[in-house]
Order: structure tokens, then sequence, then C-alpha cells
């Protein structure tokens, strides 16, 4: 179990360009989940997949975000069409269930900044 | 989910146990105490969580008052290495965790 990785761990790209971003969850972890945080604040839900499926998605995630998890392994955020204020450090978990609650587990998380 | 309320920082003696406080009055029957922290530059960390009763494991004590109005998340012998900010969330949903600004420990030698 080494845990969940998140690649790149730092971006930096010019506004209106597309970046994306890499998610392994811990193996056999049938949820993930993606979070933003922005300076000096807690990290705030974006979308969770259970295995290959997208069941929510917070109102954060514009039309700009899309995230997939095609075979229920590792995931991708998409980010189109950057703006300055997408710059936040995105996290992702994944979860196993532990007695009858999750414990949802944190990568290191990407650094985006946008110029 | 209830919302919490946790003081913005604290300061703890290295070896002393820290007691870090959480009200969340407004918390409903069906909702759990999670508390998570987040060391500088790095993704949060879960350390305990609990529904009515107290609840200990090899990182910290949970304390849930009899009203579940509020809790005290306990750090028996703080180290330096425990200096971070802790996040105590209410939720009844365990796939969708709503942190807020949580308090941001110092442990000083």
């Amino acid at each position: 179990d080494t845990g969940v990785s998140q690649d790149p761990r730092h971006k930096i790209t010019k506004r209106g360009q597309n970046v994306t971003f890499r998610c392994d969850p811990i193996s056999e972890h049938n949820r993930l989940y993606w979070y933003r945080q922005t300076l000096g604040q807690g990290p705030e839900f974006l979308t969770y997949f259970q295995n290959e499926a997208q069941l929510e998605k917070s109102r954060l995630l514009s039309d700009r975000f899309s995230a997939e998890r095609p075979k229920g392994s590792f995931s991708t955020l998409e980010i189109q069409r950057t703006e300055q204020g997408d710059s936040a450090m995105y996290l992702c978990a994944s979860s196993s269930i532990e007695g009858v609650r999750e414990t949802q587990y944190f990568g290191p998380g990407t650094r985006l900044l946008v110029l | 989910d209830a919302k919490t309320t946790q003081p913005p920082s604290m300061d703890c003696a290295e070896g002393r146990a820290a007691n870090l406080p959480c009200n969340h009055s407004t918390i409903s029957g069906n909702e759990y105490v999670y508390w998570y922290r987040q060391i500088h530059s790095q993704g949060p960390q879960y350390i305990i969580h609990g529904l009515k009763n107290n609840e200990t494991n090899e990182m910290a004590s949970l304390i849930i008052t009899e009203d579940r109005k509020s809790s005290t998340l306990i750090l028996p012998h703080a180290t330096l290495r425990d200096t971070a900010v802790y996040y105590c969330i209410v939720t009844q949903n365990d796939y969708k965790l709503s942190f807020g600004a949580g308090t941001t420990v110092t442990v000083r030698a």
C-alpha cells in the first residue's frame, strides 16, 4: 500500500491553456474524490466516483472542469481554458469501507498556478 | 451538514496533551464527528471519528459531550510533528467532507 499518488505535484500554466491532473488511488479502493483548496481555506468537495461512475458533482465544478475514472482505477481531472481563479491545490482522496463508515485517504495534491 | 466552530489557533507545549475543542450545536442524530489534520503542504490526514461514544485510536482520543453539541480532540503527548491545521467536520455523508477553516495548532519545544 503506497498511498494515494498524484501527478504532477506542481503545474504552472498560462491563462487559457488546458491542464490535466492524474490521481492513482490506493489499490482496491472503489471510491475516489476530488477536492480543491485555495490558500488559507479548507478543502472543498468537487466530485466523487464509485468505481467508474461519477455520482456527484459540486456546483464548483464548472463546465470547464471534467473528471473521469475510465476503468475504476486511476482518475483524471481536466481544466479547460484555465483562469487565474483556478489557481489552487487540487486534492484527490480514495476510500474503503471500515466498519460502517468510510475513511478518506488523501494524496499530496497538485498545486496549480495560472499566470 | 451541521456547522462547526473551532478556535482559529492554539499553542501547545511539546510532550503535553493538546485539547482541541469543537462546537457543533446544530448536530443532528445521524451526523458523525470527524477529525482530520493537514500538515503544511500535504494532503489532509484522517485522525478519528465518532457518533456518540468516546473513541480512541493510536493517534488521538475523541470526547463527545452527552448532548453531542461539542467535542474535544485530545492528542495525548504532542510532538513537534503534530503542528498542523486540525479540522472538525460534522457530516452524515462520509463521501462529501465539508472542511471549515480549522484550528492551527503549533507545538512548541
